[in-house]
């Protein structure tokens, strides 16, 4: 799997967007990218991951770079609740494990 | 709904002890793994399982072991040998096929203190 880096802590004022990057410069052509969050003392959610076309679901939107070596998580309209530990992950759709970063802590501020 | 359980969810254990956490899942999911948590830092995988009776060692694997005899289930045997086995121990689940929707699905979490 291919390494990921992320910034330790970032903050957001409630109501604004929260751009999260990731850089994973050594993704090869078959390995998608995954983002979870957790919430304290929780178990890691899923939120969304994609290939190469930027995605949208209800929780947030994925745009990837065109070359692949870096994505931002976007979370329109922050929220307290969206208050977590935010990680980026690179795998390939059958590869056995996965390697966890330390992820970025998101603090969303009223 | 389906969903993966982890028991129990806080566990205490005198030095020199072993235990064991569970974990089951009705997903029909055919990998699950074992992940390890400190205070203030990411997950590291202990061990990984793809297919019944078969397991992989991760990251971080010396003072555990674990057993996959059914699909469902994935115990973690935290051992004596384990130095420092106060964490936060998270299961996840993963269909073998194909980038799934979803990815990992996790449980909510073990919590190991050693007294």
């Amino acid at each position: 799997d291919a390494k990921t880096t992320q910034p330790p802590s970032m903050d957001c004022a409630e109501g604004r967007a929260a751009n999260l990057p990731c850089n994973h410069s050594t993704i090869s052509g078959n390995e998608y990218v995954y983002w979870y969050r957790q919430i304290h003392s929780q178990g890691p959610q899923y939120i969304i991951h994609g290939l190469k076309n930027n995605e949208t679901n209800e929780m947030a939107s994925l745009i990837i770079t065109e070359d692949r070596k870096s994505s931002t998580l976007i979370l329109p309209h922050a929220t307290l609740r969206d208050t977590a530990v935010y990680y980026c992950i690179v795998r390939g759709a059958n590869a056995g494990k996965s390697t966890f970063g330390d992820g970025t802590t998101l603090t969303v501020k009223p | 709904d389906g969903g993966i359980t982890q028991s129990p969810k806080y566990l205490f254990r005198k030095e020199g002890q072993n235990v064991t956490l569970s974990c089951e899942q009705n997903l029909n999911h055919d990998a699950m793994y074992w992940y390890r948590q400190d205070p203030g830092q990411g997950l590291r995988l202990i061990y990984y399982s793809q297919i019944v009776n078969d397991f992989q060692k991760g990251d971080i694997a010396e003072g555990y072991s674990v057993s996959r005899e059914k699909k469902e289930s994935f115990p973690l045997t935290v051992t004596s040998a384990q130095k420092n086995p106060t964490a936060f121990y998270l299961c996840a689940s993963r269909t073998g096929t194909g980038a799934t929707r979803h990815g990992y699905t996790f449980g909510s979490g073990t919590r190991l203190t050693v007294v």
